[in-house]
């Protein structure tokens, strides 16, 4: 596409649920990238893709935290027993390759756990 | 570990005044340098970036340059705009394409 897509743009969940996170790169990226906006920070690193794998995932706070890319465009960013404090905005992000110029970003999935 | 300190906002300006939003980072070695902007409603753009000691930076009216002995990459634009309120990340990478470490943020507002 055009653009990297992320949905939902909006997700409310309540605490304890599972919840996925879609991003859709930009056609041909290889590189893809997750990262958490909280209100008033600046983006924290999640975890970065090449191709199918999982390249880094230092970024990963816990276990509750996975991502994946079966097939290297799609990526799913999945939550299991959500809590209040994962409340934030995850962006994603692709690039043409690892080491290019720049990422373009999605315009993020505000997620809220009530 | 790396960091990027932003000087806090909001910044507020009257349009065609001078800006500067300050940047300073830790980092071992050689970082590139970054910074983002991300308009209202909008995903985050590069509006411009340095990848060694001394180099400039510029896109649309905005510079930065790489200052290694202040550990500094300060944005400036010599006459903003309305159209220029966002929000502005500095940030940097210890190697190009992966994880980039970003400051908090600095609001700007310009007002005409």
């Amino acid at each position: 596409g055009a653009g990297v897509s992320q949905t939902p743009s909006n997700k409310v969940t309540e605490k304890g649920k599972y919840v996925e996170l879609r991003c859709d790169p930009i056609s041909g990226h290889t590189a893809l990238y997750w990262y958490r906006q909280s209100l008033g920070q600046g983006p924290e690193f999640l975890i970065y893709f090449q191709g199918t794998g999982a390249a880094d995932d230092s970024g990963l706070p816990n276990d509750r935290f996975f991502a994946v890319r079966p097939e290297g465009s799609v990526s799913t960013l999945k939550i299991q027993r959500t809590e209040r404090g994962d409340s934030a905005v995850y962006l994603c992000a692709s690039s043409l390759r690892q080491g290019a110029v720049g990422y373009t970003f999605g315009s993020g999935t505000r997620l809220t756990v009530v | 570990g790396d960091s990027v300190t932003q000087m806090e906002g909001p910044v507020t300006l009257s349009e065609e005044a001078f800006l500067t939003i300050n940047c300073t980072y830790t980092a071992t070695g050689y970082p590139s340098l970054f910074w983002y902007v991300q308009y209202p409603g909008e995903g985050l753009q590069l509006l411009l970036k340095a990848t060694k000691a001394d180099d400039k930076g510029s896109n649309k009216g905005f510079e930065a340059t790489y200052r290694k002995e202040t550990t500094s990459f300060h944005l400036e634009k010599g006459s903003v705009q309305v159209s220029d309120s966002a929000v502005y990340f500095c940030a940097l990478t210890r190697t190009e394409g992966t994880a980039l470490i970003f400051g908090k943020g600095t609001t700007l507002s310009v007002s005409s």
